[in-house]
């Protein structure tokens, strides 16, 4: 069973830019969650979606959004990018919403830089 | 607001020896509380997780956790560490929609 997939892996961008995080969980999985890791400030979740829908949200501002699809599929985007942004960025998955009453998954993050 | 404090930032161990990473916890609840576990350049991996059941949790690769609501503690111990057992470990609380995250603590196993 292939694991939760994130691309890219790595990627550099400049200030005021945007990008956008891919995220495919394991296969019949239908809950996608994502985190901030950085050295400063840790783990930090940013979102959860379940079935297409945002189901819970972390304390981040609105340049931070997501999405999910009706494959389960999700991405993540960030406007208006600042330095501070730079940070690993990590997706996991789910068999149920509420993630944590079941096991979640990671992937292995996208590393983004921010210049 | 709950939060996770774990207590070191770095253990180092010999190899053989016993690991005790200590994680606290602050909650208005008794939350889930879990330990995962992040090699170099890799996602988490969930080692092992409370939810109201046996205090005594027995998790992968050996590790085990002890909830102490007395204590609101909830530490990490294996009894012989390995080199693989090398990493970075977070404890993990989750109460009511909110999933906060111990800083981390790094485990280094010397040879």
């Amino acid at each position: 069973k292939a694991g939760v997939t994130q691309t890219p892996r790595y990627l550099i961008k400049t200030r005021g830019q945007q990008v956008t995080l891919s995220c495919s969980p394991i296969s019949g999985h239908r809950s996608v969650s994502w985190y901030q890791q950085t050295p400063g400030q840790g783990l930090q979740f940013l979102f959860e979606y379940f079935s297409e829908t945002q189901r819970n949200k972390g304390n981040f501002p609105g340049r931070f959004s997501g999405r999910q699809f009706s494959n389960s599929r999700s991405e993540m985007n960030v406007s208006t990018l600042e330095l501070g942004d730079s940070a690993l960025y990590l997706c996991a998955s789910s068999l149920v919403a509420g993630a944590p009453t079941g096991e979640l998954f990671f992937g292995e993050g996208s590393r983004l830089t921010v210049l | 607001a709950q939060s996770v404090t774990q207590l070191d930032s770095h253990v180092s161990v010999s190899e053989g020896t016993p690991v005790l990473l200590r994680c606290n916890y602050s909650s208005s609840y008794s939350p889930s509380l879990f330990w995962y576990v992040q090699h170099p350049n890799k996602g988490l991996q969930l080692l092992l997780k409370y939810t109201s059941a046996a205090t005594l949790v027995k998790g992968i690769n050996g590790f085990e956790a002890e909830f102490k609501k007395s204590e609101t503690s909830f530490h990490l111990t294996k009894p012989s560490a390995h080199m693989s057992d090398a990493a970075e470990y977070f404890c993990v609380a989750y109460n009511n929609n909110d999933m906060r995250f111990g800083a981390g603590t790094r485990l280094t196993v010397k040879p």
